[in-house]
């Protein structure tokens, strides 16, 4: 069974880079798209964007100039990092596995979500 | 980006009573959308993917229907364990957008 774990630190200082790790076990990390989403207190869910094993990524235009997601075959990982944060970034981080083939879109399994505060 | 509305915002029901909820997107997203279920402190769930099909393991009085622009994802008998906020995605272009959700009580 396949399992998602974020880490990283929960708190990040004004104007620095938020970096986070999604760690997959019980399975490869080959095929499908591996997403990050985040949650701000209290609010809704954001799509940041995905990358695609082979390394080809998509991501929302609303952070795109500051995000970056890349991936580790060898370790089973992919990561996130987001530049300049602002309170603004403060949330709730998941990692999340989607499949994107003909009659099935979704993202099927999660990570628990890692909270990051935004403070100096 | 494509834009999703949820109606109502929350609802309370009693157990056992159908509740309906409703999706909109701004264009039509054929049948490109999924349903997901999120408890208080916990990861979002996939229960419906492509607007109609459900995912393994989940009960069977979830179900979803509507393509285009409308949808509903309909829970035929509520129980004390579907207190949630269940929210959808579109899934037809990038970026994928959320609806806002929509919190479900128990009466």
């Amino acid at each position: 069974q396949v399992q998602l774990q974020e880490s990283g630190p929960g708190l990040v200082k004004p104007s620095e880079t938020l970096s986070l790790t999604c760690t997959v076990s019980g399975g490869s990390i080959s095929s499908y798209y591996w997403t990050w989403i985040r949650q701000p207190p209290g609010k809704g869910l954001e799509w940041i964007g995905y990358i695609y094993y082979s390394g080809s990524t998509n991501y929302n235009p609303s952070l795109k100039s500051r995000v970056t997601i890349s991936v580790d075959t060898s370790k089973n990982q992919f990561s996130l990092k987001l530049s300049s944060v602002t309170a603004a970034d403060a949330a709730v981080y998941y990692c999340a596995r989607r499949v994107a083939v003909r009659g099935y879109y979704g993202m099927d399994v999660w990570g628990q979500g890692t909270t990051v505060t935004v403070s100096s | 980006a494509i834009q999703m509305t949820q109606s109502p915002s929350s609802l309370s029901a009693s157990v056992g009573d159908r509740v309906i909820i409703t999706c909109r997107a701004s264009q039509d997203i054929r049948n490109d959308l999924g349903w997901y279920q999120q408890k208080p402190g916990k990861a979002p769930k996939l229960l419906i993917y492509v607007a109609s099909s459900l995912q393994s393991g989940v009960p069977s009085r979830f179900s979803g229907s509507g393509s285009g622009t409308d949808f509903a994802l309909t829970i035929s008998s509520l129980q004390p364990e579907d207190i949630a906020t269940y929210f959808c995605l579109q899934d037809y272009n990038y970026p994928l957008t959320f609806g806002p959700g929509t919190k479900v009580e128990i009466k």
